[in-house]
Order: C-alpha cells, then sequence, then structure tokens
C-alpha cells in the first residue's frame, strides 16, 4: 500500500461549510498529488507538491487549495463546499521511478 | 501528452492470459507507456511501465512493438481478482521534468468469469 492513508474516508457536508482532507505518507516521497473522480470524467489532477511549501495547480484546481507544511502531509481544503465537488478523491505519491501509488480514496458527498 | 486509445470492455476466462492492448501512435521518444488498473471502489494501482523493451514483473508482462506505436498488457493467468479497468497512459520521462500528472482516460473494463 506504499505507507499512504487519507482521513476521513467518508464525509458529509453541507454546501458553503469548509472542508479539509488528509493525505499522510510514511515514505518520504517528494512529489505527492490530488486527484477526483468522477463517472465519466476519469481521475482528474486538482493539485500537487513537488516539496515542503512547494505545491502547484492541475487541471481543476478551482475551489480548492492545498498546503504541505510536512513532507509527510498533504492537506486539500475546500474552502466553500459546492455540490459539484462531491466526488471521491485520491491522494497518491510518486516513487523516484516515476510509479504513483494511491491512497483508499475519500469519498465527499456535499449537500 | 500522448492519446491513448483502449477498448471499452474485455471479458476473459480465469485461467487463461488476459491480453488488453493499448495503442499510441503519436507517442514521442522519451514517452514512456504505463499501466494501472483500478478495483471498485479503490485507488488506482500501478502495475507496469517500459520505454521500449518488453518487461515483466509479479504481476504482469507489457509487450511494446518495434515502432512504439502500440503496446499490449497481458496478464498470464487471469483470477476473478483482475476484474477491474485498466489504464495505459503515456508520460513523459520524468527526469526531462515532465510526468508531474497521469493522465487516466476511460480504460478497458475487465471482466474475469468462471
Amino acid at each position: 500500500d506504499a505507507g499512504i492513508t487519507q482521513s476521513p474516508r467518508h464525509k458529509v457536508t453541507e454546501t458553503g461549510t469548509p472542508v479539509t482532507l488528509r493525505c499522510h505518507q510514511t515514505e518520504n516521497h517528494r512529489y505527492m498529488y490530488w486527484y477526483r473522480q468522477d463517472p465519466g470524467h476519469g481521475l482528474r489532477l486538482i493539485h500537487y507538491s513537488y516539496g515542503v511549501k512547494d505545491t502547484d495547480k492541475g487541471e481543476v484546481s478551482d475551489g480548492y487549495s492545498v498546503s504541505r507544511s510536512k513532507t509527510e502531509d498533504f492537506l486539500l481544503t475546500l474552502e466553500s463546499a459546492t455540490s459539484s465537488q462531491t466526488s471521491v478523491y485520491f491522494c497518491a505519491i510518486r516513487n523516484k521511478y516515476g510509479e504513483q501509488y494511491f491512497g483508499p480514496g475519500t469519498r465527499l458527498t456535499v449537500t | 501528452d500522448a492519446k491513448t486509445t483502449q477498448p471499452p470492455s474485455m471479458d476473459c476466462a480465469e485461467g487463461r492470459a488476459a491480453n488488453l492492448p493499448c495503442n499510441h501512435s503519436t507517442i514521442s521518444g522519451n514517452e514512456y507507456v504505463y499501466w494501472y488498473r483500478q478495483i471498485h471502489s479503490q485507488g488506482p494501482q500501478y502495475i507496469i511501465h517500459g520505454l521500449k523493451n518488453n518487461e515483466t514483473n509479479e504481476m504482469a508482462s507489457l509487450i511494446i512493438t518495434e515502432d512504439r506505436k502500440s503496446s499490449t498488457l497481458i496478464l498470464p493467468h487471469a483470477t476473478l481478482r483482475d476484474t477491474a479497468v485498466y489504464y495505459c497512459i503515456v508520460r513523459p520521462d520524468i527526469l526531462t521534468g515532465g510526468g508531474n500528472k497521469l493522465t487516466f482516460g476511460t480504460g478497458t473494463q475487465l471482466k474475469v468469469e468462471l
């Protein structure tokens, strides 16, 4: 499982509330990623990080922010959740060979 | 990144080899072919990758044609637990600065049956 955990695994929240998802790794990898997966769209990159305090946007970054204050933790924040952000969120790390390993996912429902 | 084309679905009998094709006719010289799979409700799982030589690991074999325009993932003895969506992804070598994301298409739904 490459030492990746995500929390929470399931969350239901109301429109307009802030939500933070956490990704934790035990492998000390430099690169970490947040993806979302929706029916008909496959996985789409939201944000990624290439080191502590170094982050960049992916293809669907609007409405999301990230932070990485420690190598092992990568946080994804929805400042004001909307129903369009109902999705399954996957965190991933990348090893030195370019292989990405994914966490178990967080199922978020915004009502 | 080069675009990939995969059949939407395939069936395979348990114990037989599953051969999953992928077309990537616009692949560039520094782009690798990666295969991932996703079992229902789980995170994608890395399987194998290669540049131009055939590759084999404990999970599968990857056969890349000489012109690199297509490849085949081979699961030598498919089991029911191999039922999943299989994604073929083309990505630049990370050493060239590329590869900060994986572009997942819709993949091939492999169903392994008794």
